[in-house]
């Protein structure tokens, strides 16, 4: 089955608003979690990732919520802009695994101005 | 210029005949990858190379052969390709570990007739 799994397909927030994708994962083994955006036609990029031994990380506009015992974690875009639009795929690995980056189905964020 | 590389970016065959993609990386990387998106846009991961060797295998039909000469070359060779692999298919490195930040080629998109 899908080990990591994006359950909104897309999300629209107004311009100024606050976005927040979310990401549901099995693997209790999973010690490793980043979102990485993918503007179309181009290659996903990494935006922010973080270690199980932190539930959050802030860089800028950007906050990653880890929530180990549920399972989940999120990215939070405050002051949201268009240029924000884009699909945002998170995704999950372990460090003492076999180093394979599983990503989830992505969610299209439109930030509407 | 440091970069993943691929070639071709497009490639239209029909079914029954054989492709090759290539994979260059020039980061220092140790660690290659290939990826599949499909029609959903889920990226899923095929194969894995450390330092030339095999590290992951997913179930990937048997036509899907992957060949790295070195740790900077992983190319992707399908022999007889069928209707549902036209994807793109994403070449990947990362230094080894599973906190390494992953970067992504340009993609090369393949269409089956």
């Amino acid at each position: 089955g899908q080990q990591v799994k994006q359950s909104s397909p897309s999300l629209t927030v107004q311009e100024g608003g606050i976005s927040i994708l979310n990401c549901d994962y099995e693997n209790d083994m999973f010690d490793y979690f980043a979102w990485y955006k993918k503007y179309p036609d181009n290659s996903p990029t990494l935006l922010i990732s973080v270690r199980s031994n932190v539930d959050k990380r802030e860089d800028g506009r950007l906050t990653v919520f880890l929530n180990k015992s549920g399972k989940h974690f999120s990215l939070h875009i405050t002051a949201s802009q268009p240029e924000d639009t884009a699909v945002y795929l998170c995704a999950a690995d372990y460090q003492g695994g076999s180093a394979k980056l599983i990503f989830g189905e992505g969610t299209k964020l439109t930030v509407s101005s | 210029e440091t970069a993943v590389f691929q070639t071709p970016n497009y490639h239209v065959t029909q079914v029954g005949n054989e492709v090759s993609f290539n994979c260059k990386q020039t980061l220092g990387h140790d660690t290659m990858y290939w990826y599949k998106q499909d029609s959903k846009k889920l990226l899923k991961i095929m194969f894995s190379y450390n330092n030339k060797q095999l590290i992951v295998n997913e179930t990937v039909p048997r036509r899907f052969s992957p060949q790295s000469s070195d740790k900077a070359h992983l190319n992707l060779r399908i022999k007889s390709v069928e209707p549902e692999d036209s994807a793109v298919y994403l070449c990947a490195s990362r230094h080894w570990g599973g906190a390494e930040t992953l970067y992504f080629g340009s993609g090369t998109r393949l269409t089956v007739l």
